[in-house]
């Protein structure tokens, strides 16, 4: 159980255009879903955390303009990247929590976006 | 803010033998949790082992265990009988009850199994 799904897993486009990304709990209900980048041999950022239903959350420094969220049901959450640019090209991670059934995040397989 | 610190960016062990990878962490909260996941080369991020702050006892997967010491904010992943499936970027990360939205997690810590 707790399956999260993410696609496209890989996706190149060119610089100015949009790109969006998927991320599906399979079997369960997400409250919360998150979405992280990742910078080659680095860590995970948080980049914004998305409620059903609500406006996400975005950290600090992310901007909410170019990265939009969208979580419009328990199942899925989108991320799309508006007006990509080569500096935007990255591992993008989602995941998802069953707040106040179980702690731990489920992630998704993750997306390498290029952009060129 | 809470923070996560992994200070091994890299770790060797022979296969069969065992690892220690070391995870320390920085918060005020008294009620936490505490995971290791695994991100072997596909990327796909793994829970390896979660450990909840007010439990004294030291969590245990099957070759994998944790030393957590919560006075010294310290939480170390254990690795025994090293296999070479077990090669990946290991993250230590950590949540607090008070509000789940934030998973923070440390660098990560590249374990190489040598046959």
């Amino acid at each position: 159980g707790a399956v999260v799904s993410q696609h496209p897993s890989w996706v190149i486009c060119k610089s100015g255009t949009s790109v969006k990304i998927e991320c599906r709990s399979l079997d369960f209900q997400a409250t919360t879903m998150f979405w992280y980048r990742q910078f080659p041999k680095q860590s995970l950022m948080l980049m914004a955390t998305s409620n059903e239903g609500s406006k996400a959350t975005y950290e600090q420094g992310v901007e909410k303009d170019k990265f939009l969220i969208n979580h419009a049901s328990l199942t899925l959450s989108t991320l799309t990247v508006t007006s990509a640019h080569p500096e935007d090209s990255s591992f993008y991670i989602c995941s998802a929590s069953l707040r106040g059934v179980r702690v731990e995040a489920f992630f998704g397989q993750g997306t390498r976006l290029t952009v060129v | 803010a809470q923070t996560v610190t992994q200070s091994q960016p890299e770790m060797s062990v022979q296969e069969a033998e065992t690892v220690t990878l070391s995870c320390t962490y920085d918060t005020s909260e008294s009620d936490y949790y505490l995971f290791w996941y695994k991100q072997p080369p596909s990327r796909q991020m793994i829970l390896v082992i979660r450990q909840e702050a007010y439990k004294q006892q030291n969590a245990t997967e099957n070759r994998f265990s944790v030393n957590f010491q919560k006075a010294a904010k310290s939480f170390s992943l254990k690795i025994s009988d090293s296999q070479l499936g077990d090669a990946a970027m290991y993250f230590c990360a950590y949540i607090t009850t008070h509000n789940n939205n934030d998973m923070r997690f440390g660098a990560g810590t590249r374990l190489t199994v040598k046959p």
